[in-house]
């Protein structure tokens, strides 16, 4: 399944700094779109999404973009701390409830 | 917080034999899932569940995928005759509804090894 692309797989930023995860897709079906967050030995943990109705959907210092003609979001974690340090996936869904995920990119926030 | 548990955290099974992996979604939620994640892939869908029968299932679940919901409270995925490329994380994951953005909110799974 290669509707969902995170071409970064790793990501490493300054702690306090802005974290950038980008995430393309193809399906232009896809009518809603979410990040998670994974630790190592726990699932996934629902962080924020956004509808393809909208272009921009903020939730403390997590921001997600989307740009439809481009098929392309993007979060933004401003500003990053240690805790933040996990591995981040895009997911897609659409009307049959499934979601489409991204390979992930591992973000490290160095203090 | 509420959230979804998985048992058992770890399940290793020889080949050919049945296995099952259970879930108790968040209480108030409808619609179910099951995901897996074999080791260095992506995670994929298996298959929704709603209202006691299967409303969406991928190519992957096949005829030897079955899941359940045997009472009010767990959600059970069934591996009839486990094979070596069954080995993965699966996760349960719920939702209050379905689509529409609703998130899917996931357990911390269970390590499948197939010996």
């Amino acid at each position: 399944d290669q509707q969902v692309k995170q071409n970064s797989p790793s990501l490493s930023v300054q702690e306090g700094r802005i974290s950038i995860l980008n995430c393309d897709y193809t399906n232009s079906m896809f009518d809603y779109f979410l990040w998670y967050k994974k630790y190592p030995a726990e699932g996934p943990t629902f962080l924020i999404s956004i509808s393809s109705i909208k272009d921009k959907n903020e939730d403390g210092r997590f921001t997600v973009f989307l740009n439809k003609s481009a098929k392309h979001l993007s979060l933004h974690i401003v500003p990053s701390q240690p805790g933040d340090s996990a591995v981040y996936f895009c997911a897609a869904g659409g009307s049959d409830y499934k979601l489409s995920f991204g390979a992930g990119t591992t973000v490290t926030v160095r203090a | 917080e509420p959230e979804v548990t998985q048992t058992p955290s770890h399940q290793v099974t020889q080949m050919g034999q049945e296995v099952i992996l259970r879930c108790v979604p968040i209480s108030n939620h409808l619609y179910f899932y099951w995901y897996r994640q074999i080791l260095g892939q992506k995670v994929e869908f298996l298959v929704s569940f709603y209202n006691n029968e299967i409303s969406e299932k991928s190519e992957i679940f096949d005829d030897q995928f079955s899941v359940e919901r045997p009472d009010g409270s767990n959600f059970t995925l069934k591996i009839r005759s486990t094979k070596l490329e069954d080995s993965a994380m699966y996760f349960c994951a719920s939702s209050e509804q379905g689509g529409l953005g609703q998130p899917q909110h996931f357990g911390d799974g269970t390590r499948l090894s197939i010996l």
